[in-house]
């Protein structure tokens, strides 16, 4: 069964200070992982597909990556706007073309 | 062009009432997928719909169940329900369904508590 895992489940950081959160996923055959962000009491919004291991893609101050076991969403200098729920999720080729599998999500606070 | 919308935004229920949940897509979508988001948790799939019928199923009892009307847009029912249903459900959209990836669209979620 395909299992995602993001770490931390929260973090704390002041306005400037980059940093860089983990998605640990486990999937029979990767048709894509994706990064969501999602605003409190809001449905997630897309920020990044991802298909291939070494692929990297980039929005405004956030850089996502992708390995065969893991995947990255790297902050550099964020700011109070950046504070919100991050969420990764995979999508199986066995389990179908739709179905995603998603993270608990790291809840990400930015202090000015 | 309006995105995903559901309705309603919040309900509140008793155990065992049942309850039934709206969604319509994106402009120019035509599969609609639900998802139970628990407090704190991320989002679990419960099932897809395209064509009018229910392509994939999660890990959900048959309390749950579905529709798709010939405009796209798709209903959410849960019978019998139980306070562990408490949860925001999520209706997300794309287009075309097993023909390939789709980029999913999500709506603003409907806050279910049950009392």
């Amino acid at each position: 069964e395909d299992q995602v895992t993001q770490s931390p489940e929260a973090l704390r950081l002041q306005e400037g200070e980059s940093s860089s959160l983990n998605c640990s996923y486990t999937v029979s055959g990767l048709r894509g992982l994706f990064w969501y962000r999602q605003d409190p009491g809001k449905g997630p919004e897309f920020l990044f597909t991802l298909y291939s291991a070494g692929e990297e893609k980039e929005k405004e101050r956030l850089k996502a990556t992708l390995t065969k076991k893991e995947s990255f969403l790297h902050i550099t200098a964020p700011k109070p706007e950046d504070s919100a729920t991050y969420l990764c999720a995979v999508q199986g080729i066995i389990q179908g073309a739709q179905k995603l599998v998603f993270g608990q999500g790291t809840r990400l606070t930015i202090n000015p | 062009d309006a995105g995903v919308t559901q309705s309603p935004t919040h309900l509140i229920k008793t155990r065992g009432q049942q309850v039934t949940l709206r969604c319509s897509p994106k402009s120019g979508h035509d599969t609609v997928s639900w998802y139970q988001q628990a407090l704190g948790q991320g989002p679990q799939f419960i099932f897809q719909y395209y064509e009018e019928e229910e392509r994939q199923r999660g890990n959900f009892p048959d309390r749950f169940s579905g529709h798709q009307f010939p405009n796209y847009s798709s209903e959410l029912n849960v019978n019998a329900l139980l306070l562990g249903d408490s949860a925001l459900y999520l209706c997300a959209s794309s287009f075309g369904a097993g023909t390939g990836y789709e980029k999913l669209f999500f709506g603003s979620g409907t806050q279910l508590s049950v009392l």
